[in-house]
């Protein structure tokens, strides 16, 4: 397996339920980030996670960092038809190079209103 | 909008053309990277520059050549490519380099 997989592959849910993803990885890490990408466009940055943190929230958001289990999950409240999208994780490894990001294949979101 | 610019948004090359992708980032940001993403595969990271200097290679065949002539502009120079290489071409910018990455909407390659 690689580093950054995250799980489910997919999940659909209704509007107004919340969504959660995993994020797992193998090697120490400086900071852990969710994207997410609509169909076929550029991805768009989500929330920064540090190694020395464990929690952190952005509006409907909710990500936690479990650097013993190395793994993550991102919360999604309240969800709705717009957020239907991509999802992934991307972990910024210790020691390597500057700025070098490892991404994850994602989960599929879909949200039905 | 995440002032982060590609050109062109959609390119159709045979094997033998030779083209360029262009970048482009207002936002005064030192660090410009190209990614590769495939169906059913991880985004790839390909280049990595830091105040335009190449600082990471990933392995990337040489039919794929970047240039950096500045801090705003990155280029991807494509040549006698195989219909394998075609994928969405991502660029993406970042302040510092260890900040969050902030990514243009790609160019879909189609190489024939």
């Amino acid at each position: 397996s690689q580093q950054g997989e995250e799980d489910p592959q997919a999940l659909s849910i209704q509007e107004g339920e919340n969504a959660t993803m995993n994020c797992s990885y193998k090697t120490s890490i400086n900071n852990l980030q969710w994207y997410r990408q609509n169909s076929g466009r550029g991805l768009v940055h989500l929330i920064l996670i540090r190694s020395n943190e464990r929690e952190k929230h952005s509006g409907r958001l909710r990500v936690t960092l479990d650097t013993s289990k190395k793994s993550s999950s991102l919360l999604i409240t309240a969800s709705r038809a717009a957020d239907t999208a991509s999802y992934f994780c991307a972990t910024d490894e210790s020691g390597t190079s500057y700025g070098k990001l490892t991404f994850g294949q994602g989960t599929i979101l879909t949200v039905h209103p | 909008e995440t002032g982060v610019t590609q050109t062109p948004r959609h390119l159709v090359m045979g094997m033998t053309n030779k083209k360029s992708l262009k970048c482009e980032q207002h936002l005064g940001h030192n660090a410009m990277y190209w990614y590769k993403q495939s169906a059913k595969k991880p985004l790839e990271l390909m280049f990595v520059y830091n105040f335009k200097e190449q600082t990471e290679n990933n392995s990337v065949p040489s039919r794929f050549s970047p240039e950096c002539p500045n801090s705003s502009h990155l280029f991807l120079h494509l040549h006698t490519l195989q219909p394998e290489d075609s994928a969405l071409y991502l660029c993406a910018s970042s302040p510092r380099g260890v900040d969050e990455q902030f990514f243009g909407p790609g160019t879909r390659l189609t190489v024939l």
